[in-house]
């Protein structure tokens, strides 16, 4: 069983579209994550929630919209996605400080 | 905000040598982590680092945190073809916030068979 799992792991997708990308942990943390990895593989973190609350959210255009039904779940919608979202972005949990676990990534191409 | 000094940028070593990457930080660290990502995937901790001075291994990889707690390096003996990726260190962000992590640029490895 894979522990923390997002889909699609590949998005191509045309400007101007909406997107979303979905994650799910099985390993009953409370807290859940979504950072972005550029070109440069820098890692950046976007969002955090903590037992369905949001509780980091960095400089991240709103057109990022993060959404937790329970806390097994975390998933990212974008809207009007632009060239400059391309990107892989990665789920990830925590219960103990600072052990993240991350998905596989999704690499979103957008043209 | 924080930043993570993470030297050096890329390596191109033969397999056996013995690897030596370090990363430096703007202020005081209660943790240190090192994570390796492979390619196509996430990153995947490797190391956890919470105690100044501490020295922990893991098979052949060994890290330390550094008595300053603005520093921390990460070594890999007898390095393999699977050893081939990008390592990252990682710490809480400003303020010691448990929940955002600052990560270093990485350090991308490559081992030559």
């Amino acid at each position: 069983d894979t522990a923390v799992s997002q889909t699609p792991k590949y998005l191509v997708t045309q400007m101007g579209n909406d997107k979303s990308i979905k994650c799910e942990q099985n390993l009953g943390h409370d807290t859940m994550y979504w950072y972005k990895q550029d070109s440069k593989k820098f890692l950046k973190i976007m969002f955090s929630y903590n037992n369905k609350e949001l509780i980091i959210n960095e400089t991240v255009p709103n057109r990022f919209s993060p959404k937790s039904p329970d806390k097994a779940h975390l998933n990212l919608h974008i809207n009007s996605l632009e060239l400059g979202d391309s990107a892989v972005y990665f789920c990830a949990s925590s219960q103990v400080t600072g052990t993240l676990f991350f998905g596989s990534g999704t690499q979103l191409s957008v043209l | 905000g924080q930043q993570l000094n993470q030297s050096p940028q890329s390596m191109f070593i033969q397999e056996g040598e013995d690897v030596s990457m370090n990363c430096t930080s703007s202020s005081i660290f209660n943790t240190w982590l090192w994570y390796k990502q492979d390619p196509g995937e996430g990153p995947v901790l490797l190391i956890a680092l919470y105690k100044a001075g501490e020295l922990t291994s893991n098979g052949r990889l060994t890290a330390q945190f550094g008595i300053t707690r603005k520093d921390s390096f990460l070594n890999i003996s007898a390095s393999i073809p699977s050893d081939v990726g990008i390592y990252f260190c990682a710490g809480p962000g400003s303020g010691g916030s448990n929940y955002k992590l600052t990560f270093g640029k990485g350090t991308l490895l490559t081992v030559n068979p």
